[in-house]
């Protein structure tokens, strides 16, 4: 059965940094892309990047270029998400998903459990 | 980044049929996905590669494609069905949702 268990609630203030992880089970971490989406309270699901961790090849959002980092580290089987300086309006659910490519595209097939990054002033 | 537009809203009767669009001019060349999603939950993956429906999800599921339009249809609503759902698409590049609809069960 593949399950992405992700870390826990975080609470933070501007301009902090921080840095949430995901890790998989249930299939071989190295051969599946992995990424992030972001859920804004009260608001739609938005996708952030994704990155295989084969070859630590990334993609990103253009919304999202620039303002956080994916990595994954395959000797610990676990995928992260990073900023360098958090702002209020990261403030949101961050959801972690094992994607397929289906010949055409990347889309989301098993997601965790969702990491709740509160930042303030 | 990708654009995809659903309507914000969606109302049936128990027993009768929703159909929820979802638009995007990368559609014809690009596989759609739908989620649902229900209050305090992760997404669910119901539909993938425009019409295929993973294991475990309910043959009232079902879905089509067509040009730029791609349809997820849920007959014989039950109250269950009643949450958020949401299409992606995307390329070798990046991906999309679109904004959401909220299907209500009268």
């Amino acid at each position: 059965e593949v399950q992405l268990v992700q870390s826990g609630a975080e609470v933070k203030k501007v301009g902090e940094s921080l840095k949430i992880s995901c890790k998989p089970s249930g299939y071989l971490f190295t051969t599946y892309w992995i990424g992030w989406v972001r859920q804004m309270p009260g608001r739609g699901l938005e996708w952030m990047a994704i990155i295989y961790p084969g070859d630590s090849d990334t993609r990103y959002s253009p919304s999202f270029q620039g303002q956080v980092t994916i990595s994954a580290d395959a000797s610990i089987g676990t995928a992260f998400l990073q900023w360098s300086s958090l702002k209020a309006s990261d403030t949101a659910i961050y959801y972690c998903a094992r994607h397929v490519y289906d010949n055409a595209g990347y889309y989301p097939d098993h997601w965790g459990q969702g990491t709740l990054v509160t930042v303030s002033s | 980044s990708y654009e995809l537009t659903q309507p914000p809203s969606v109302s049936v009767s128990p027993g009768q049929t929703a159909r929820i669009t979802c638009s995007g001019e990368k559609l014809p060349r690009q596989f759609a996905s739908w989620y649902q999603q229900k209050p305090g939950q992760s997404p669910i993956l119901v539909i993938f590669k425009d019409e295929k429906r993973p294991s475990g999800i309910p043959e009232r599921f079902s879905a089509s494609s067509s040009g730029s339009i791609a349809t997820l249809t849920i007959s014989g609503i039950q109250a269950e069905d009643e949450a958020d759902y949401y299409c992606h698409s995307g390329d070798s590049s990046a991906g999309g949702f679109g904004g959401g609809t909220k299907l209500t069960v009268l």
